[in-house]
């Protein structure tokens, strides 16, 4: 069983650029959570989806906007990338009250 | 408003030793508490998690931790280290009975373990 797998696992971009991450839930799995990990600090929840709508979200501009497909994937798109924009982006996903399954990240680094 | 304060942002000890990573947490609501470790290069895995069914809770790899009201403490704590413990270690805090996909972590504390 695969657990929650990210595309790509690195990227790079230059300032202005936008940016689009994609994450597949772990299967069974129907909600989704976005999060930022900047380096040396702890994951700064972003966004999450659950039947295709933004159901909460944190303190995040509105650069930062996603999308939930049908088939529970998700996608996580940055408009405008700034260098504060350079983190570990990590994909989390969940069934009901069950616990967060995270993957391994997309490393953003914008020059 | 939640909060999460690791004091110490790296520990070390000697394999064997104890270990305590050490977590005060601030809620408003009465809280779910989580512990993360996130090794090199990979995403988060959960150890344990207290959701009020018992105040000392055992998770994996021998790890356990404490929920404390009093002193709105949730430390980590394992017997005996071993070199594979040495990672990033994270507390969080959710809303019980919220929407448990947003999590608040702390900054995370650094464990080191010597030979």
């Amino acid at each position: 069983d695969a657990g929650v797998t990210q595309s790509p696992t690195h990227l790079i971009k230059t300032r202005g650029q936008q940016v689009t991450l994609r994450c597949s839930p772990k299967s069974g799995h129907d909600t989704v959570s976005w999060y930022q990990q900047a380096l040396g600090q702890g994951p700064q929840f972003i966004f999450q989806y659950y039947e295709e709508e933004e159901r909460q979200r944190g303190n995040f501009p509105d650069r930062f906007s996603g999308h939930q497909f049908p088939n529970y994937s998700s996608e996580l798109n940055v408009n405008a990338l700034l260098l504060g924009d350079s983190a570990l982006y990590l994909c989390a996903s969940r069934q009901g009250e069950e616990k967060l399954f995270f993957g391994s990240g997309t490393q953003l680094s914008v020059l | 408003a939640q909060s999460v304060t690791q004091l110490g942002s790296h520990v070390s000890v000697s394999e064997g030793a104890l270990v305590l990573l050490r977590c005060n947490y601030s809620s408003s609501v009465p809280p779910y508490l989580f512990w993360y470790v996130q090794y090199p290069n990979q995403g988060l895995q959960l150890l344990l998690k207290y959701t009020s069914a018992a105040t000392l809770v055992k998770g994996i790899n021998g790890f356990e931790a404490e929920f404390k009201k009093s002193e709105t403490s949730f430390h980590l704590t394992k017997p005996s280290a071993h070199m594979s413990d040495a990672a990033e270690y994270f507390c969080a805090v959710s809303e019980r009975g919220g929407n448990t996909g947003k999590l608040i972590f702390g900054q995370g504390t650094t464990l080191q373990v010597k030979p």
